[in-house]
Formats: structure tokens, C-alpha cells, sequence
């Protein structure tokens, strides 16, 4: 079955970094294009970045672009979110998301993560 | 990019309908067929209930429908059920330097 498994989260310091990684299973990873979606703890939902399933096309949220890097390992089956000069506004639950969209990319996140948390604070 | 505005809370009776509305401009939700709507129960993650306005994923009920006027997407639940009770979030495409957008949410309550 498929399977999204996040990692990576914890407390770490305003200013510092941080990566997280989502190992996928039960299912072709190179075909589906991959989203970071985040919740502030008691907030909503927060679309953060987007990679296409064959790396070739990114995007970012305004709130992050400049200081985080969405990339993927299809060798591995693996995204990453790398996160620099982290602020208190960074902390959320991050998930992963798998795009419905074979081959193409939309908004449309059919299999998500169980999330992991990263808290940024002194 | 500002969020879709959805209203904080709709209740409803076992057994009725209810719809939850969200609201966009002309830049998202009016230009295009990419709008999607999420279910969350506490402590869980989201869950795809309806893609592309309308569509339904395998799996999820028929009691879940969706629809769009202009600037604004609308979630129908029918027969309202007691495990209906959660966070709902639209989505849509902006168009926009950031690509996506969620709603506010919007929690149900099933009385």
C-alpha cells in the first residue's frame, strides 16, 4: 500500500537549519509529482512547495521562497524540504503529499504523511 | 496570495445537509476547474474528498459533492453522519508566485 513517512522534525533555534525527508513506498515515486503542505499548531493549511515528478519544475510558497529548497531522489524514492534561516512563524506540522496528477502536477494531494513537527525557538 | 475564505464553523443534524462555501477571486477560484476540498479529523492528516470542483476520489462517499459559481467553490455533505464531524479546507490554483492556496477552514459540527 502506499506509504508517506516524514522525518526530520524537531526544535532548533530561530536563524538555524533544518531538512526534512519523506520516504515514499507503494508506488511508482518518478511518476508523481510531491508537495510540502504545513499547519501551524491550531492553524490552517499552508501550501509550502511543489517538485514535479521529474525534478524539472519547482515551486514555492512567497512566505518561504529564498530560504527553503524542496528536491527529490527518485533513485530513492525520496523528498526533501531544506530549511534555512528558520523563524518562529516556520513552526508547523510539515506533510508530504503525493499529486494525483500522473504525470503533470495540480493541487489535487490523494496520499499525505503523517506530518512531523518542527518547532523553531530560543 | 491571501486564503480562500470559508466561514469558521457550520452545524448541522444527523440525517441533513449541509454546504460550506469558499470564496476567491478572479485570479483563482472563477479561472480555472483546479479546486479541491480536504477533510481533517483531529490529530490526523487531510484527506481528498473532492478534485477538480466536482470529482470524487475512489473511496469517498457519494454523500460528498461539490460545486462552483463564479469566485466561489461550495462542499455539500448530504445525510450528515456523526464521522462527518471534522475540518474541511478548500484549495485552489492562484495563478499567482505562489501556486496554491488552502481556505480557512472550516469546522463541522454534527449536533
Amino acid at each position: 500500500q502506499v506509504q508517506l513517512v516524514e522525518s526530520g522534525g524537531g526544535v532548533v533555534q530561530p536563524g538555524r537549519s533544518l531538512r526534512l525527508s519523506c520516504a515514499v513506498s507503494g508506488f511508482s515515486f518518478s511518476s508523481y509529482s510531491m508537495h510540502w503542505v504545513r499547519q501551524a499548531p491550531g492553524k490552517g493549511l499552508e501550501w509550502v512547495s511543489l517538485i514535479s515528478f521529474h525534478g524539472g519544475n519547482i515551486y514555492y510558497a512567497d512566505s518561504v521562497k529564498g530560504r527553503f529548497t524542496i528536491s527529490r531522489d527518485n533513485s530513492k524514492n525520496t523528498l526533501f524540504l531544506q530549511m534555512n534561516s528558520l523563524t518562529a512563524e516556520d513552526t508547523a506540522v510539515y506533510y508530504c503529499a503525493r499529486d494525483m496528477t500522473l504525470g503533470s502536477w495540480g493541487i489535487d494531494l490523494d496520499y499525505w504523511g503523517q506530518g512531523t513537527l518542527v518547532t523553531v525557538s530560543s | 496570495q491571501s486564503a480562500l475564505t470559508q466561514p469558521a464553523s457550520v452545524s448541522g443534524s444527523p440525517g441533513q445537509s449541509i454546504t460550506i462555501s469558499c470564496t476567491g477571486t478572479s485570479s483563482d477560484i472563477s479561472g480555472h476547474n483546479y479546486v479541491s476540498w480536504y477533510q481533517q479529523h483531529p490529530g490526523k492528516a487531510p484527506k481528498l474528498m473532492i478534485y477538480e470542483v466536482s470529482n470524487r476520489p475512489s473511496g469517498v462517499s457519494n454523500r460528498f459533492s461539490g460545486s462552483k459559481s463564479g469566485n466561489t467553490a461550495s462542499l455539500t455533505i448530504s445525510g450528515l453522519q456523526a464521522e462527518d464531524e471534522a475540518d474541511y479546507y478548500c484549495s485552489s490554483y492562484t495563478g499567482s508566485s505562489t501556486l496554491y492556496v488552502f481556505g480557512t477552514g472550516t469546522k463541522v459540527t454534527v449536533l
